[in-house]
């Protein structure tokens, strides 16, 4: 089946970066974004930014640029998105999701289980 | 960017009635190429990840029980949850990809 699994939960103290790994399986990885979001304790969604796992292009929300980064490893079909500068508001669950395009976008469709990122000194 | 804006914030209702949640968008996301209007409708209980329920604003996605209906076109969309179980106590979102950024509604909460 279709399945998206992250890594685990990672603690950074502010100022540091972070890496969250997504592992697509049960599809061909290539032939779908990967979206990643937030969602900070007690809060709504937040979108972060798309890779196009294809090209490797991407497209960022504006208030992540230039902190956020996000790329993949077509070989084990596997997406990163690396947050740097850390605050203490950064901290969340992100999680990614994997949507079509084509002509359109198509809903985020499966998401994977999240991953907690906590921030503090 | 689109805002999309949920209302109730929280719902209490009985087993076996009926919710009824409301999502408006800031501008339309009825893409006329198509006639489809760009509208996802999720569930989420604690510690999970969102799950997919509606898309187009009124299509069930697979496994989905028929007890959940979508409607609505341009701006306004309802989901509907039909005779609630107990397990339908979570948080539902709405949320536009009519156009990056992908936003999402505030959440309604519905407990029995």
């Amino acid at each position: 089946q279709v399945q998206l699994v992250q890594s685990g939960a990672e603690v950074r103290k502010p100022g540091a970066s972070v890496r969250v790994s997504c592992k697509a399986s049960g599809y061909s990885f290539t032939a779908y974004y990967i979206h990643w979001m937030r969602q900070a304790p007690g809060r709504g969604l937040e979108w972060m930014g798309w890779i196009n796992p294809n090209t490797g292009g991407t497209n960022y929300a504006q208030k992540f640029q230039g902190r956020v980064t996000m790329t993949r490893d077509t070989s084990i079909g596997t997406a990163y998105m690396d947050l740097s500068r850390l605050k203490s508001d950064d901290t969340a669950v992100y999680f990614c999701a994997r949507v079509e395009y084509n002509g359109g976008w198509h809903p985020s469709d499966p998401w994977g289980q999240g991953t907690l990122v906590s921030v503090s000194s | 960017d689109i805002v999309m804006t949920q209302s109730p914030d929280s719902l209490a209702v009985s087993l076996g009635e009926r919710a009824t949640i409301n999502c408006r968008s800031s501008q339309s996301v009825l893409y006329n190429f198509n006639n489809k209007n760009f509208l996802a409708w999720y569930q989420q209980k604690p510690g999970q990840p969102p799950k997919l329920l509606i898309y187009w604003a009124s299509t069930r996605a697979s496994g989905v029980p028929d007890r959940f209906s979508g409607s609505g076109s341009g701006t306004d969309f309802t989901l509907t949850i039909n005779s609630l179980q107990a397990a339908d106590v979570a948080i539902y979102f709405c949320q536009q990809y009519y156009s990056t950024p992908f936003t999402f509604g505030g959440g309604t909460k519905v407990e029995i």
